[in-house]
């Protein structure tokens, strides 16, 4: 249990163009959902957390109208990047709590953006 | 301010050397400190959850240990497939669901 999948796997896009990630529970249901960004040998930074029918809540220094989450159902959370540069590309991870109880997150397999 | 530090950054093993990877954090409250393994061009795979200091657990070749200051992740007899990033993550009890991550150690173990 506690399968979180994302789409794409990688994908390219020239500047000046938007992308959307989704990211899905496949098993279970997650009120919340969470969406990172990793850098080369760098470790996760917390973007901003998805909360389903609720706005997201986004951490300090993330531009929220760049970043655009969606969270339509309990289990799909989408992040849209608007206009995209050469410096938003980057490793994208979204994770979710599991519903049991427990605060364990589990990970999707991440995204990989690279705009040209 | 919560502050998660991991070391050694990288560590180079002989298949069968055992080692540990340490854990230091700094939190107001730890509601839970937990373990994860990142393969390169993957996401991070759920290995523990500690909450209080005195808690072992394991699975297979490793062993994660947490008292009030630092966890550790034992490696015992390592194999190459062990070979990943290993991630310490803390969440507080003020902090949601959120979660502080250190730097990661980078293991490598050569056969």
């Amino acid at each position: 249990g506690a399968v979180v999948s994302q789409h794409p796997s990688w994908v390219i896009c020239k500047s000046g163009t938007s992308v959307k990630i989704e990211c899905r529970s496949l098993d279970f249901q997650a009120t919340t959902m969470f969406w990172y960004r990793q850098f080369p040998k760098q470790s996760l930074m917390l973007m901003a957390t998805s909360n389903e029918g609720s706005k997201a809540t986004y951490e300090q220094g993330v531009e929220k109208d760049k970043f655009l989450i969606n969270h339509a159902s309990l289990t799909l959370s989408t992040l849209t990047v608007t206009s995209a540069h050469p410096e938003d590309s980057s490793f994208y991870i979204c994770s979710a709590n599991h519903p049991t109880g427990s605060y364990e997150q589990y990970f999707g397999p991440g995204t990989r953006l690279t705009v040209t | 301010e919560d502050q998660v530090t991991q070391s050694p950054e990288a560590l180079r093993l002989q298949e069968g050397e055992s080692s540990s990877l340490n854990c230091s954090y700094t939190v107001s409250g730890l509601r839970g400190l937990f373990w994860y393994r990142q393969d390169p061009g993957k996401g991070p795979e759920f290995l523990f959850t500690l909450y209080s200091a005195g808690e072992e657990k394991e699975k297979e070749r490793l062993k994660a240990t947490l008292t009030k200051k630092e966890s550790f992740l034992h490696i015992t007899a390592p194999k190459p497939e062990d070979s990943a990033t290993y991630l310490c993550a803390v969440q507080a009890t003020d902090a949601g669901n959120m979660l502080t991550f250190g730097g990661g150690t980078r293991l490598m173990v050569k056969p």
